[in-house]
């Protein structure tokens, strides 16, 4: 049962163009829903976060917007770059009083390309 | 502020032999997570520690995955026997109590081949 899905496994993109990463969720108490980097052999890094009570953040060229309606949210690079080139995972979080608990979709790989 | 420190990097073993990874969070913080992360999915959450004390292992393997955190710090998750679907990569992570939208912490992780 995966509760957080990414469909695309792989984007690619030109530099300076817009980069537009989708995720589906189907539990309606996540509480807030996060989108992470990584890159080959490190951790995930956390970029973005949104709570589930508002529909759109935007910090510097990345915007994460949410539909609730439909359980959809997305992430927008403008512009792109080749550093963004990565796999860029969604996660959702249900909180309790330790932390949050993630779960993650599947990924997509992002190449941008020069 | 130092990161999420994890050890071994690597780890090649033979099915049915047992191994252990060690995780140390970053100062001061109280809650600790385990992720594994198969190849081409996504990290799936193993348990979640607040101190030494475990507040959801659900989805943590118990005949064969344990987990502890004794004195509240450094944590050890061990698999015993390791079955070949156990290779991955596992995954520390820290945070402080009751953040929702900030997002924890990871380490470098451990990458399991099991043969």
């Amino acid at each position: 049962d995966q509760q957080v899905k990414q469909n695309s496994p792989s984007l690619s993109v030109q530099e300076g163009r817009i980069s537009i990463l989708n995720c589906d969720y189907t539990n309606s108490m996540f509480d807030y829903f996060l989108w992470y980097k990584k890159y080959p052999a490190e951790g995930p890094t956390f970029l973005i976060s949104i709570s589930s009570i508002k529909d759109k953040n935007e910090d510097g060229r990345f915007t994460v917007f949410l539909n609730k309606s439909a359980k959809h949210l997305s992430l927008h690079i403008v512009p792109s770059q080749p550093g963004d080139s990565a796999v860029y995972f969604c996660a959702a979080s249900l909180t309790n009083n330790a932390g949050n608990m993630l779960t993650f979709g599947g990924g997509t790989r992002l190449m941008v390309k020069p | 502020e130092a990161g999420v420190a994890q050890s071994p990097r690597y780890k090649i073993i033979e099915k049915r032999q047992s191994v252990a990874f060690w995780c140390n969070p970053i100062s001061g913080h109280a809650t600790l997570y385990w992720y594994q992360q198969i190849l081409g999915q996504g990290p799936k959450l193993l348990i979640q520690f607040q101190n030494n004390g475990v507040v959801d292992d659900s989805q943590l393997p118990k005949d064969r995955f344990s987990a502890e955190r004794l004195k509240g710090v450094d944590s050890t998750l061990k698999i015993q026997p390791a079955k070949l679907e156990d290779s991955a990569v596992y995954l520390c992570a820290s945070s402080y109590p009751g953040q929702g939208d900030y997002g924890y912490t990871f380490g470098s992780g451990t990458r399991l081949t099991v043969v």
